[in-house]
């Protein structure tokens, strides 16, 4: 059975970085094709891709944040973790991470369910 | 900076078919893209329906289709139940900068 959660703050003030782990069962990131990835969903609007970690420490990140984002993997914890820099209160979102298969091309077969993050003063 | 466009809503009847797209600014859909489509009701996490264009996971029920259609990606659902009122989503994978794009949902009513 696999399974993903997310875990981190709920509130972080504007300026500040934020960390969130993933921990996943089910699943080894050391099996090749397999990855897990990062999206956000802003309160009412539409999931966004953040970044995707590969088995073989391959790492992709949305251009559009590449320069506040890193992403980890700890293989033998079974977690991956994605840091993202100098929030700002748009960046108050669900943070979920995903499940990544190379032989299906498939990104988001297995979900967590999803961390509520709030950026506010 | 890329775009995906998705039919902000559609409404179908209880038993009728509906057909969602999903167009990329840069051009053509193609299976190289290959599309992922994703169910969504408020409150959940987003639920995989479709990979790589038209392949079902194993718990998508067969109403689900996915294919591509004049050169978008395409989810079609056949027999609607009330059930499926919620978001969908599709994903879309470009290659040549090795990123992954959402659209931005279309919000399906069973009415």
């Amino acid at each position: 059975q696999i399974t993903l959660k997310e875990s981190g703050p709920t509130l972080v003030k504007p300026t500040q970085t934020l960390t969130l782990t993933c921990t996943f069962s089910g699943f080894s990131l050391s099996t090749s094709g397999v990855g897990v990835g990062w999206i956000r969903q802003p309160p009412g609007k539409a999931l966004e891709w953040l970044a995707l970690i590969y088995w073989d420490d391959d790492k992709r990140y949305s251009p559009s944040l590449k320069s506040r984002l890193t992403i980890t993997k700890d293989t033998s914890k079974n977690q991956v973790v994605l840091t993202m820099t100098n929030m700002d209160p748009v960046d108050t979102a669900t943070y979920y991470c995903a499940r990544y298969e190379y032989n299906r091309s498939s990104l988001g077969s297995y979900w967590g369910q999803g961390t509520l993050v709030t950026v506010s003063s | 900076q890329t775009v995906v466009t998705q039919e902000p809503s559609l409404t179908v009847s209880p038993g009728g078919t509906v057909t969602l797209t999903c167009a990329s600014s840069t051009g053509a859909v193609t299976s190289g893209y290959y599309p992922n489509w994703f169910q969504q009701k408020p409150g959940q996490a987003p639920r995989a329906l479709i990979y790589s264009t038209s392949n079902k996971h194993s718990w998508t029920p067969a109403r689900f289709s996915g294919s591509l259609l004049g050169g978008q990606a395409a989810l079609t659902l056949s027999g609607v139940q009330p059930e499926d009122e919620a978001e969908y989503y599709c994903l879309l994978y470009y290659g040549g900068a090795q990123l992954w794009v959402f659209g931005g949902g279309t919000k399906l009513t069973v009415l």
